[in-house]
């Protein structure tokens, strides 16, 4: 079970927003900040988002990440094919004082 | 560019072992927190090892404590995972990872992965 919660899907169509929620509690999200990846079939994970709202460079600005209280979320506007992916949010809990990884969310562009 | 080479991954009967490394190089290897992250067949990630940069402090999740040990050699640049009496269910890519910084807190920020290597465990 995952320490982090996701929804396991999300879509949109191409030129769209969406948005990717992740759940946590207060000693994960709540006091810590959240990162995001992207995987692509059969790769590793790729840093997508750092510090819950920072882009690393190379990353487009059309990704955005924000936290609210035990939440965070991950927007993609400008919707393009090659956003189809899994993305995974994360973030250290201090309670269990080890990270952890939301569920993951599959993004399809139809 | 930072470079992670796993390798050590294969097929093993459930009970058995298998060492897991990961050859780092480009950076100072010293200096930053590293961790192994597992991905079972059509399934999520999981963290399943952390250790800071110094070696001192380590973390496990709840499905390997006891079962996997994870080190480094800082002298050769390289990480490490143990894994003993495996079971089944650790049928998974298993990536190293480097961190942000010198503790394992930082690893939740990694921006840099090795290609992965796959353990299958299986009767």
């Amino acid at each position: 079970q995952s320490v982090l919660t996701q929804p396991p899907s999300a879509s949109g169509a191409p030129g769209q927003r969406v948005t990717i929620s992740c759940s946590g509690s207060s000693s994960n999200i709540g006091i810590n900040t959240v990162t995001w990846y992207r995987q692509l079939p059969g790769t590793a994970p790729k840093l997508l988002i750092h510090s819950s709202n920072q882009r690393p460079s190379g990353v487009p600005d059309r990704f955005s990440g924000s936290k609210s209280g035990t939440s965070a979320s991950l927007a993609i506007s400008g919707l393009q094919s090659e956003d189809e992916a899994d993305y995974y949010c994360a973030a250290w809990d201090d309670s269990l004082n080890r990270p952890g990884f939301g569920g993951g969310t599959q993004l399809t562009v139809l | 560019e930072v470079q992670l080479l796993e390798s050590g991954g294969g097929f093993v009967q459930p009970g058995g072992s298998l060492r897991l490394s990961c050859a780092a190089s480009r950076f100072t290897f010293s200096s930053y927190a590293m961790s192994w992250v597992r991905q079972a067949p059509g399934k999520g990630l999981e963290w399943v090892s952390g250790i800071s940069g110094s070696g001192i402090t380590t973390y496990y999740s709840d499905s390997v404590e006891g079962r996997f040990t994870i080190s480094r050699d800082n002298s050769k640049n390289t990480l490490y995972l143990q894994m003993n009496s495996l079971r089944v269910d650790d049928t998974a890519v298993y990536y190293c990872a480097k961190g942000s910084g010198h503790n394992t807190v930082t690893v939740v920020l990694s921006p840099d992965w090795g290609q992965g290597t796959l353990v299958s465990v299986s009767s």
